[in-house]
């Protein structure tokens, strides 16, 4: 089964500074897509970012890029430039390709990190 | 509506009672999903509709827990005979899975959860 694990219950950033946030993965197909996604206070879960596995470029979002490699399974989230309205939990996931697989492609979530922004 | 809703928000119920949670997804949208977050935890999950087809019940967690959809619209989950450990937060998903071609575009959207308490 896959297994996705963010290491870092917490976190803090000052405003305007920049975060890493890290996720690391277990899974034995070569092809999937990583997600990135935040949830605030409201409980609705956001997508971020999304990574397809088979693209060796990192794939940005404005402030937000990630750091994918592949062969060490780790998937890190960077937001530069922070800000107030960022401060959220953030969860990693993992999901399968559809090609060739059947039943669901449920998303396997880690634990999430808890982002403090400092103004 | 612009996106996927569910209710009720909150649910407060005594243990034994029977309960049903409710996710209208986005028009369109013939894949949905349910998931379960339980406090301080990342999203389990639960179940999986497509289309017209028999649903995935591979994550649900005992057989009190039952979900159905309507076709490509409303869906309710029902946990019969409630116990303190189902009080988490439910969350529904649908996306636009896509049939055919190499690579899918499947992207789940979320709703903002019910909070369900079992005394």
């Amino acid at each position: 089964a896959q297994t996705v694990t963010q290491s870092q219950p917490e976190m803090s950033v000052q405003e305007a500074e920049t975060v890493t946030l890290s996720c690391t993965y277990d899974t034995s197909e070569s092809d999937y897509y990583l997600f990135w996604y935040k949830q605030p206070p409201s409980r609705q879960m956001i997508l971020v970012i999304r990574q397809e596995a088979y693209k060796q470029q990192n794939a940005t979002e404005n402030r937000f890029s990630v750091n994918f490699q592949k062969a060490a399974k780790s998937f890190s989230l960077k937001i530069s430039d922070s800000q107030l309205g960022d401060a959220a939990m953030y969860f990693c996931a993992y999901r399968r390709t559809l090609v060739v697989q059947t039943g669901a492609n449920n998303l396997f979530f880690g634990t999430g990190t808890r982002l403090t922004v400092i103004p | 509506g612009a996106g996927v809703s569910q209710s009720p928000s909150n649910k407060v119920t005594e243990k034994g009672k029977d309960v049903e949670l409710r996710c209208d997804p986005i028009s369109g949208h013939t894949a949905l999903y349910w998931y379960r977050q339980r406090l301080g935890q990342g999203l389990e999950f639960l179940i999986y509709f497509q289309g017209n087809s028999a649903p995935d019940k591979s994550g649900l967690p005992s057989d009190r827990f039952s979900a159905e959809r309507t076709g490509e619209s409303v869906s309710t989950l029902t946990i019969q005979r409630t116990q303190q450990e189902d009080s988490a937060v439910y969350l529904c998903a649908s996306s636009s899975k896509t049939s055919g071609g190499f690579w899918d575009t499947d992207t789940q959207y979320f709703g903002p959860g019910t909070r369900l308490t079992v005394l």
